[in-house]
C-alpha cells in the first residue's frame, strides 16, 4: 500500500498565524491521466472529516481561500494563511491515485495556543 | 443538499455480525459510488472498501477480503455495510463517504471512490464482552 506521511503529527497556533502540514507519499501520485489524486480534510472533534481540498489544490465550495493546496509528484501542503478558532482539529490527507489502494495520512492535530 | 444518513450506534458482542445502514436524503445513488471507512477510538482514517450500487458491484480493501460485505438495495437509495466474526478490535465509528461513478460505460466507475465528497455522520459500534 501507499503510505502517506504526514507532519507535524501536533501543530499549536497563535490565533492570525498561518499554518502549514506537509504529506508525503511513498510513491508518485501522478496518474496515467495526469492529474494527481490527492484529497485533504479537516475533521473537527466529535464531527465526521469534511472535504477541504480535492486534486492537490482545487478548494471545495464553502471552503474559505485562507485554506490552500499545493505539491506534486509526492510532496504536498497544506496551508492556512491566518488559522482562525474554527480550524481546530484533525486534517488527513488522502490519495486515490493508486487503486486498489485508498489510504489516509495518520492526521495532524491543530490546536490553538 | 443531499446527505448520507447512518443507522444507530450499536453493541457488539465478539463473534457475532453487524450491519450498518447508509441512505441517502434525497435522490437515489445511480451516479454515485459510496466508500465505507472506519475510525478506532482515538485514531486516524481507514478506508475498507466502497460498492457501485448501480451495479451492485463492491470492492474491498485487502484487509477487510472475507470479513466483510458491501450491498445496495434495489431501489439504489441505500447501501449497507456487514461486518463478521467481530473482535474488540472492530470497535470504531464507521462512516459512509460518497464518491461518483465517473463514465459508468468505461468500466473504471471504482477509481472514483477516492472523491468523498459528503460523508454521513458515522456509526459507534463497540464490540464488547
Amino acid at each position: 500500500d501507499i503510505v502517506m506521511t504526514q507532519s507535524p503529527l501536533s501543530l499549536s497556533v497563535t490565533l492570525g498565524q498561518p499554518a502549514s502540514i506537509s504529506c508525503r507519499s511513498s510513491l508518485s501520485l501522478v496518474y496515467s491521466d495526469g492529474n494527481t489524486y490527492l484529497n485533504w480534510f479537516h475533521q473537527r472533534p466529535g464531527q465526521s472529516p469534511r472535504r477541504l481540498i480535492y486534486k492537490v489544490s482545487q478548494r471545495d465550495s464553502g471552503v474559505p481561500d485562507r485554506f490552500s493546496g499545493s505539491g506534486s509528484g509526492t510532496d504536498f501542503t497544506l496551508k492556512i494563511s491566518r488559522v482562525e478558532a474554527d480550524d481546530v482539529g484533525i486534517y488527513y490527507c488522502m490519495q486515490g491515485s493508486h487503486w486498489p489502494s485508498i489510504t489516509f495520512g495518520r492526521g495532524t492535530r491543530l490546536e490553538i495556543k | 443538499q443531499v446527505q448520507l444518513v447512518q443507522s444507530g450506534a450499536e453493541v457488539k458482542k465478539p463473534g457475532s455480525s453487524l450491519k450498518v445502514s447508509c441512505r441517502t436524503s434525497g435522490g437515489t445513488l445511480n451516479n454515485y459510488t459510496v466508500s465505507w471507512v472506519r475510525q478506532a477510538p482515538g485514531q486516524g482514517l481507514e478506508w475498507m472498501g466502497g460498492v457501485i450500487p448501480i451495479f451492485d458491484i463492491a470492492n474491498y480493501a485487502q484487509r477487510f477480503q472475507g470479513r466483510v460485505t458491501f450491498t445496495a438495495d434495489e431501489a439504489t437509495t441505500t447501501v449497507y455495510m456487514e461486518l463478521n466474526s467481530l473482535t474488540p478490535d472492530d470497535t470504531a465509528v464507521y462512516y459512509c463517504a460518497r464518491g461518483l461513478t465517473g463514465d459508468t460505460t468505461s468500466g473504471l466507475s471504482h477509481f472514483y471512490y477516492y472523491v468523498m465528497d459528503v460523508w454521513g455522520e458515522g456509526t459507534a459500534v463497540t464490540v464488547s464482552s
